[in-house]
């Protein structure tokens, strides 16, 4: 099983809402990334949970607030966006403390600000 | 200079043929390297996955890794009119006690004509 799931797969919020997306993988991997990818670029690095804490943060401004719950789990809390945050925000994971590991990715979250 | 550059295309080649894909990247620690295919509004695919120099083949796909010259590249022979996408090519960079960096080129859409 490679699979990593991402609920939900379309979100229409306003700019005053709060809303969270979630991420699952059941291959043990203790890596798990959240990216942004707006049309025509390449996915980009928001955050990197390490063995469930915290371990990069790529400027990202606090109005994006990751969660790590357990080793299986990941969210992504979203509150006061901009309409320029439209875009397809994807999750991956990977095993942690190696190189030797492929990455996977989710189906990905399509997120409209109004 | 950027982490991670491939040729933007479009990559136009005819059906059957071998389509070669490039990309190159700055970073003497990066120690894994992936291609990923990804469709038009779609999460990018998995496809090919390497970290010792030298040839990894998987059905058509060939990826060849030349860490001396920073040089990661994919071959697609026989290509078909369902491998035209975008192809990006990504680098795995390990940071000590921080995990792992997943940083994508721009990305080479090939079309392949029927």
């Amino acid at each position: 099983d490679t699979e990593v799931t991402q609920t939900p797969k379309h979100l229409v919020m306003g700019m005053t809402n709060k809303k969270s997306l979630k991420c699952e993988q059941h291959m043990g991997h203790r890596a798990m990334y959240w990216y942004k990818q707006k049309a025509k670029k390449p996915p980009e690095l928001m955050f990197v949970y390490s063995y469930e804490k915290l371990s990069i943060n790529e400027s990202v401004p606090s109005r994006f607030s990751p969660e790590c719950p357990n080793s299986s789990l990941l969210n992504l809390h979203l509150h006061a966006l901009q309409p320029e945050d439209s875009a397809l925000y994807l999750c991956a994971s990977s095993q942690d403390r190696t190189f030797r590991t492929e990455a996977f990715f989710g189906q990905g979250t399509r997120l409209t600000v109004v | 200079q950027k982490e991670v550059e491939q040729n933007s295309g479009p990559l136009s080649v005819p059906e059957g043929a071998i389509a070669s894909l490039n990309c190159t990247y700055s970073d003497r620690g990066s120690q894994s390297f992936f291609w990923y295919r990804q469709y038009s509004g779609k999460s990018p695919e998995l496809i090919m996955f390497i970290y010792s120099n030298g040839d990894k083949e998987d059905g058509r796909f060939t990826a060849q890794l030349n860490k001396a010259s920073q040089y990661v590249s994919l071959l697609i022979r026989d290509s078909q009119p369902s491998d035209s996408a975008t192809y990006l090519c990504a680098v795995l960079i390990m940071i000590y006690n921080q995990g792992g960096k997943l940083i994508f080129g721009q990305g080479t859409e090939l079309s392949v004509k029927p």
